[in-house]
């Protein structure tokens, strides 16, 4: 596709639960992000990918958090055993090079736990 | 501390006026970029304009200038002539040295009035 394809665009989750959310990068993007955005916020980073070596998890706020780019292109960000706490817009951005001058974002998936 | 500071939670302009968005930033190193984000009510952010802490000039894209003010650590974005679908959350955002990730404001709504 043109853009940044997330999925799905909104879960809701039962606390205790698993959750994968997935990102489609632009096609040959080598740069991939995740932000979450809480409610009334601007989004706070998890990580970054470059191809599929991740690069940076410092953003991640538990190791119940957890994302993987295995080819290089479509990543997932898990979160085990859900908590209120993880409920925000979980956006993931990619740009065609490790600093390229913007990131182009998908449409974020909003997580409600309840 | 905050590396990204809006000061302004919502403003409210006028169609075809012009608005200023404020922008602080706090940073030590020499080298970095700022940008500025939009995001609609569909939760995508779009980006808008980019200035790189040694551009001379100020960053100008369509409607949008960035006015920037070095000494003062200083981003503001203008948007001249407002139009009905400039309404939507913006946010200010710097990425600093050689790091990739960005750190954002907690944005400001802006509501144009018909």
């Amino acid at each position: 596709g043109a853009g940044v394809s997330q999925s799905p665009r909104y879960k809701v989750a039962k606390r205790g639960q698993d959750v994968a959310l997935r990102c489609d990068p632009i096609s040959g993007h080598v740069s991939l992000f995740w932000y979450q955005q809480a409610l009334g916020q601007g989004p706070e980073f998890l990580t970054y990918f470059q191809n599929e070596a991740q690069l940076d998890k410092s953003g991640l706020p538990s190791d119940r958090f957890f994302a993987e780019r295995p080819e290089g292109s479509v990543s997932t960000l898990k979160i085990q055993r859900t908590q209120q706490e993880d409920s925000a817009v979980y956006l993931c951005a990619s740009n065609p090079a490790g600093r390229g001058t913007e990131a182009f974002f998908g449409q974020g998936t909003r997580l409600t736990v309840v | 501390a905050q590396k990204i500071t809006q000061t302004q939670p919502g403003m409210f302009v006028q169609e075809k006026e012009a608005v200023t968005l404020d922008c602080t930033y706090d940073t030590s190193d020499p080298s970095y970029g700022l940008f500025w984000y939009k995001q609609p009510s569909s939760g995508e952010m779009i980006f808008l304009i980019y200035q790189g802490s040694y551009d001379q000039q100020n960053a100008t894209e369509g409607r949008y200038s960035l006015n920037f003010q070095k000494a003062r650590k200083s981003a503001n974005l203008v948007i001249s002539a407002s139009q009905l679908g400039d309404s939507a959350m913006y946010f200010c955002a710097m990425r600093e040295g050689p790091d990739y990730k960005l750190s954002f404001g907690a944005g400001t709504t802006v509501t144009v009035r018909a």
